[in-house]
């Protein structure tokens, strides 16, 4: 069956450090995989596209890697600060007959304690 | 720009009542998904429609769920009649073009059905 599994337990990191969350999928051939964060009470926010054919993509504090042979991704925040406390999902672009719609994770709250 | 508007906010209503979501996305963007997210199942696409045709309606749940787009800036979601398990937060999303993969996401209709 088609599954996208993210961290399923909350993550709690203290203040300064690197946090990193992982996407892993099955079943699934995507030609992009973006990653959203989520406020509570809020609409998802895009933060980042990674395209099949890239390993690693970069923007101010956050990271993206995708290896597509082990169907995972991984979303780093370094010097991560309370602000960065927000749910944070993986959606991958799939195409489903002649359409192209994302399918998403269920997401992982990240928690930066000061 | 006012970024996508979605009305109402809450929504609380009795089962078997008739329910209507409203959105207006951003202007100029030629793609309108509607998604549902449950603390279970996450966020799932309902349907999406491009230059105001319904392209795929295959995630609407069962047909008490209708959408409609009558024009570039204006889309409903109906839902009759509404049941217990119809709860949830309802999110409208539009993006400029399917060659443009970043989703502008609304702040969600959040639907109580008692």
């Amino acid at each position: 069956s088609q599954k996208i599994e993210q961290n399923s337990e909350a993550l709690n990191i203290q203040e300064g450090k690197t946090a990193t969350l992982t996407c892993n999928y099955t079943n699934y051939s995507p030609a992009y995989l973006q990653w959203y964060r989520q406020d509570p009470g809020r609409g998802p926010v895009f933060l980042l596209l990674i395209r099949e054919n890239e390993k690693e993509k970069r923007k101010e504090r956050l990271k993206v890697t995708f290896d597509t042979t082990l169907k995972q991704s991984l979303f780093h925040i370094t010097a991560s600060q309370p602000a960065d406390s927000a749910t944070y999902l993986c959606a991958l672009d799939v195409n489903a007959g002649n359409n192209r719609k994302l399918i998403w994770g269920l997401g992982t709250s990240l928690a930066v304690n000061p | 720009d006012a970024g996508v508007i979605q009305s109402p906010r809450h929504e609380v209503t009795e089962m078997g009542q008739e329910v209507t979501l409203r959105c207006k996305p951003i202007s100029g963007h030629d793609y309108l998904f509607w998604y549902r997210q449950t603390m279970m199942r996450g966020l799932e696409l309902l349907i999406y429609f491009n230059n105001n045709v319904p392209i795929d309606d295959s995630g609407m749940p069962e047909d008490r769920f209708s959408a409609k787009m009558p024009n570039a800036s204006f889309s409903t979601l109906k839902i009759q009649p509404s049941e217990p398990r119809d709860s949830a937060v309802y999110f409208c999303a539009s993006t400029p073009n399917r060659a443009h993969n970043e989703q502008f996401f609304g702040p969600g209709t959040r639907l109580t059905v008692l």
